[in-house]
C-alpha cells in the first residue's frame, strides 16, 4: 500500500525466541497502530502511538512491546513468541487522532509460531 | 462495554443486485463511523465515513446511512459486480477515544 510498507511479509518462527515486526510509513502521520486479526475475533488493537516515544496499550497488548523513535517507523516486539501470538499482524497510519480520518494499512505480516 | 456487530458473516447475491451489509453498535455514541473494504491477502482499505449528523452518505455505487437511535449502520453496493466480492468492515472510536475498533466483518460474494 501506499505509503506504508510492513515487513516481514511472512516469518515462521519458533516459541520463545523474540521477534520484531517493522512498519515504515512515508506520509509523516503522526499516529501509527498494531493490529492483530485472527478468525472468529477480527480486527483488535495491540498497540498505538501518537508521536515519538509516545505509545499506549490496546486491548491485546500483553506479551507484546513497542517502539517509535522516529516518525516513520513504529516496532512491534513479541518479547518471547508463543503459539497464541499465531496471528496476521497489521499496522495503520492515521492523519488524525479522531475518527474523522481513515485509516490506511499495510499489507501485513503473517506470522507463525511454532 | 462497547460492541460492534456486523449481523452476518456472509452474504451471497447475484450481480447486478444491491447488497446491503448491516453494522449494529452497542454502549456508544460515536460521531463517527466508518466503512472499509478488505480483499484476501491483504490489508483493509478504507473507503467512506459518516457522521452522526449525516443520514446519508454516498460515493459512487457505495451507500452509507447512519441511524443513531437505532445505533446502526447500512452499507449498500448498489448495481453490485463481481470486483465488488470482499470483506466489508465497520469500524468506530473506542470509548477511550484512541483507536478505532472493527467489527469483524460481512464476507460478500457476487455470482455472475
Amino acid at each position: 500500500d501506499a505509503g506504508i510498507t510492513q515487513s516481514p511479509r511472512h516469518k515462521v518462527t519458533e516459541t520463545g525466541t523474540p521477534v520484531t515486526l517493522r512498519c515504515h510509513q512515508t506520509e509523516n502521520h503522526r499516529y501509527m497502530y498494531w493490529y492483530r486479526q485472527d478468525p472468529g475475533h477480527g480486527l483488535r488493537l495491540i498497540h498505538y502511538s501518537y508521536g515519538v516515544k509516545d505509545t499506549d496499550k490496546g486491548e491485546v497488548s500483553d506479551g507484546y512491546s513497542v517502539s517509535r523513535s522516529k516518525t516513520e517507523d513504529f516496532l512491534l516486539t513479541l518479547e518471547s513468541a508463543t503459539s497464541s501470538q499465531t496471528s496476521v499482524y497489521f499496522c495503520a497510519i492515521s492523519e488524525g487522532g479522531t475518527a474523522n480520518y481513515g485509516y490506511t494499512f499495510g499489507s501485513g505480516t503473517r506470522l507463525t509460531v511454532v | 462495554s462497547q460492541k460492534i456487530e456486523q449481523n452476518s458473516e456472509a452474504l451471497n447475491i447475484q450481480e447486478g443486485k444491491t447488497a446491503t451489509l448491516t453494522c449494529n453498535y452497542t454502549n456508544y455514541s460515536p460521531a463517527y463511523l466508518q466503512w472499509y473494504r478488505q480483499d484476501p491477502g491483504r490489508g483493509p482499505v478504507f473507503l467512506l465515513l459518516i457522521r452522526e449528523n449525516e443520514k446519508e452518505k454516498r460515493k459512487e455505487r457505495l451507500k452509507v446511512t447512519f441511524d443513531t437511535t437505532l445505533k446502526q449502520s447500512l452499507f449498500h453496493i448498489t448495481a453490485s459486480q463481481p470486483a465488488d466480492s470482499a470483506t466489508y468492515l465497520c469500524a468506530l472510536l473506542n470509548q477511550a477515544g484512541t483507536a478505532l475498533i472493527f467489527g469483524k466483518g460481512t464476507t460478500l460474494s457476487v455470482s455472475s
